[in-house]
């Protein structure tokens, strides 16, 4: 089963602009974890944000969360080219055990 | 942290065969769990493996098709079984430290499956 829904599917911008992906879950969740993925192999973790807390930072990259609209967001500034890649969130429930992912986001940067 | 070798890297598989996949992870986790991606698409969840007992699976999935092993607190095998061409995919193993604790889960490689 999935959970989330990215929106867009695919999203294509500039080198140096700014990137937005959206994240939309279904049930109540305890965290919400962005990940990427390059070339359809193994995914790397990007950024954690609690239920209890709505935006979080690490380095270019910027997470919101609203669980009263049970959302998020990612935005990437300064976009690279090595951004490009496919962004998934994932929520995990303590309660379940286990991450559930969304559908992703493609996003390719252009030179 | 915590790193995951998955084994084969790829398998090109006759139909009706059987593969299996072992995930060898370098030091103890509380939570493993196998996911299936077909070609350009997300991560579905096929079963969280359970060390000493049966593995628990997702809606759409069995046993039977997907019997998993889990002997250890490191290790844990899927097997794709009576495969068909409708089966390949990447199959991915993670893992995640603590139970109800959640962090960060650590992603295998995956094994790149094509099914012929």
């Amino acid at each position: 089963s999935q959970q989330g829904e990215e929106d867009p599917q695919a999203l294509s911008i500039q080198e140096g602009e700014n990137a937005t992906m959206n994240c939309s879950y279904k049930t109540s969740i305890n965290n919400l974890q962005w990940y990427r993925q390059n070339s359809g192999r193994g995914l790397v973790h990007l950024i954690l944000i609690r239920s209890n807390e709505r935006e979080k930072h690490s380095g270019r990259l910027r997470v919101t969360l609203d669980t009263s609209k049970k959302s998020s967001s990612l935005l990437i500034t300064a976009s690279r080219a090595a951004d490009t890649a496919s962004y998934f969130c994932a929520t995990a429930s303590f309660r379940d055990d286990k991450i559930i992912f969304g559908k992703g986001t493609r996003l390719h940067i252009l030179p | 942290s915590a790193v995951i070798s998955q084994k084969p890297s790829r398998d090109i598989c006759q139909r009706g065969t059987s593969l299996t996949i072992q995930c060898q992870v370098d030091s103890q986790v509380t939570m493993m769990f196998w996911y299936r991606q077909q070609p350009g698409q997300s991560l579905t969840l096929i079963a969280t493996a359970n060390q000493g007992s049966e593995a628990t699976y997702e809606s759409g999935f069995v046993i039977d098709k997907f019997p998993i092993s889990r002997p250890n607190l490191t290790f844990s095998t899927l097997t794709v079984s009576n495969m068909s061409p409708e089966d390949s995919s990447i199959y991915l193993c993670s893992v995640a430290k603590d139970r109800g604790r959640w962090t960060e889960a650590f992603f295998g490689q995956g094994t790149r499956l094509t099914v012929v």
